[in-house]
């Protein structure tokens, strides 16, 4: 079956402090893997997919087929990070129905 | 980038009612699809609307519970049905475009219905 999960609800962290969002996925063929961020009182909006290998406001995901994950991190959480993230999958061979986690609100204090 | 636009906003129904969902988008679309957010759900995908075809339905949804309408390549309504208070969610409507081969997913700002 195909499944995206995120076994954090919340994760609350300092300013400062690296974060980890975690990000497991089954699905049998080989999916291209996605963030999405929604922050307060805006829409959902792609942070980063694993094809482009890129960095976005510090936030990097290294795809680990062996593991089956594509967890999402920063080493230094800033305030505005504040939002809630979602892990996403999608089937290989061109733009397919998006499968999202559960989500995990990403709470950084000062 | 693709701007997306959504009507209504809000709406609270009465149970047994529809609501039509509008959404519109600033560019010419091939793929538009409809999602439903339940409160503390994720994101679960309801049907793909694509211009000039029937949308094709998910698992566990059906086209008299939820009908779509796809006009053109801007524009498509989704109709919830005989509602009833498990219908509250937020509903999104998302369409694919991109440039440079990398096609993106873009979100509209959702039509939260609340069903009493």
């Amino acid at each position: 079956a195909q499944r995206v999960t995120q076994p954090e609800k919340l994760l609350s962290v300092f300013k400062g402090a690296p974060v980890e969002l975690k990000c497991n996925y089954s699905y049998s063929g080989s999916p291209e893997l996605f963030w999405y961020v929604q922050y307060s009182r805006q829409r959902l909006q792609l942070l980063l997919r694993h094809i482009s290998r890129e960095s976005i406001k510090g936030f990097t995901a290294d795809l680990n087929k062996g593991e089956t994950s594509f967890h999402l991190k920063k080493p230094f959480a800033q305030e505005e990070d504040s939002a809630m993230y979602y892990c996403a999958l999608s089937g290989s061979g061109g733009y397919n129905k998006l499968i999202f986690g559960a989500g995990t609100r990403l709470a950084v204090h000062p | 980038s693709a701007v997306i636009s959504q009507k209504p906003s809000r709406d609270i129904c009465q149970r047994g009612t529809s609501l039509t969902i509008q959404c519109q988008v600033d560019s010419q679309v091939t793929m538009m699809f409809w999602y439903r957010q339940q409160p503390g759900q994720s994101l679960t995908l309801i049907a793909t609307a694509n211009q000039g075809s029937e949308a094709t339905y998910e698992s566990g949804f059906v086209i008299d519970k939820f009908p779509i309408s796809r006009p053109n390549l801007t524009f498509s309504t989704l109709t919830v049905s005989n509602l009833s208070p498990e219908d509250s969610s937020i509903y999104l409507c998302s369409v694919v475009g991109g440039q440079g081969g990398l096609d993106e997913q873009f979100f509209g700002p959702g039509t939260r219905l609340t069903v009493l």
